[in-house]
Formats: structure tokens, sequence, C-alpha cells
């Protein structure tokens, strides 16, 4: 258990629609990252959050945004949705201050179909 | 680009034998490394990590050696046991962007009976 929760595990939507994911980071933690995982592939990194703002971004378009709340917890939305969107959606968790945490932990994903 | 490379796509290996994992960065601002196990249709499970000011460290059955001169880092697993069997990425981060990693493409490691 990281104490990282993803929001839904699974779900289909239709090429053009738009999509939400949820994440809730471990206790303690106040940045949130994203990460697009495709078949056979290693986790790309989407961007990151901190103190509700955004702190970095992969090679994204815009159509990929995100929000996080004051309790640190995040979203990510997808518009526009392409049939390469389809992928398991990862956040992950992790301390970022004086002095920074040594572990960044996952949450167990959102898998995203897009037909 | 690809800055961090797991060349091997696959490993098979015994059951108490040791599985050695390998891994290749090429940006130098890469300070801090972390290896995760991958099961189907689960999240990464952290492992084990190495800042670059050591070039060990240990935990239980898992060791992670890093060499900064030819930017490469190895994890090894001893004994190797059946629950073992998944994916392993490997992971890098530059201090000053705590949490924007860079994965590799994942080695799958098989144990045997």
């Amino acid at each position: 258990e990281t104490g990282v929760t993803q929001s839904p595990t699974h779900l289909i939507k239709t090429r053009g629609q738009q999509v939400t994911l949820r994440c809730s980071s471990q206790s303690g933690h106040n940045t949130v990252s994203w990460y697009q995982q495709a078949l056979g592939q290693g986790p790309q990194f989407i961007f990151q959050y901190y103190r509700e703002e955004e702190n970095g971004r992969g090679n994204f378009p815009p159509r990929f945004s995100g929000l996080q709340f004051p309790n640190y917890s995040s979203e990510l939305n997808v518009n526009a949705l392409e049939l390469d969107d389809s992928a398991l959606y990862l956040c992950a968790s992790s301390f970022v201050g004086e002095i920074s945490g040594n572990t960044i932990y996952f949450g167990e994903g959102s898998w995203l179909t897009v037909v | 680009d690809q800055q961090v490379k797991q060349n091997s796509p696959s490993l098979s290996v015994q059951e108490g034998r040791i599985s050695i994992l390998n891994c290749d960065y090429t940006n130098s601002m890469f300070d801090y490394f972390l290896w995760y196990k991958k099961y189907p249709a689960e999240g990464p499970t952290f492992l084990i990590s190495i800042s670059s000011i050591k070039d060990k460290n240990e935990d239980g059955r898992f060791t992670v050696f890093l060499n900064k001169t030819a930017k490469h880092l190895s994890l090894h697993i001893v004994p190797s046991q059946p629950g073992d069997s998944a994916v392993y990425f490997c992971a890098a981060s530059p201090t000053d962007s705590w949490g924007k990693l860079q994965f590799g493409a994942g080695t799958q490691v098989v144990v045997t009976p």
C-alpha cells in the first residue's frame, strides 16, 4: 500500500471526448506528478504540480492539463481525446521541501481506452 | 530522446540464483536513481534508490550499484524468488527537478523453478 489512490481504475471514452482522472497523494506529500504509460513502454512524465501550480511539463500538448488542490490531491484532464491517448495513467506523490524526500510512490493507475 | 535505457527487454533466471538488471543513462544532470517493480494491471512499486554520492545501496535481497563514470547502474536480486517475476523499471531524476522521473523501457524478469 503506497497511500496513493487513483480513480477511476478503468474507463472507455470516445475520440474527441474529454476525461478527468483523479489522484489522492500520500499523507505528508505535497507534490503530485502524472505519467502516461503506453503498452510495452516505460512511463512518460506528463507534468508535476507543487503548491497548486504546474511545476514542470514533459513533451505533452496543452490539451493535457491538471489541477492540484489545497489538500494536495490532483486531477489530470485530457481534452479532444485521440486514439493514441489510450494508456495507463499513473499518479506519483512525493515530498519537496528543504529536505526533499528520497522516495516517490505511485498509485495503481487509471486505464483509459479511447475508441 | 531516450535518456534512460534498459537494453535487455527480458531476463530469465532460475529460482535461488542472482538476477542482474542493467540500466544506462546519458544525462549527467541525473543524480538520483530509483528502481521499480511492476506487475500487470498494477502501479509501479518502489524497490530501492541510490543517490549519486553513493556507489552502492542495499536493502534486503536488493542491491543497486552506481558507476557515475560509465553512467551505468545495476540492480542485483539475490536470491531470486518466483514472486520476483515482473517488469523492472529504472528511473532517474535530477535533484533540482525532484519527482520528474525519466524511465527506461523496462526489463521483464521471469524466475523459473
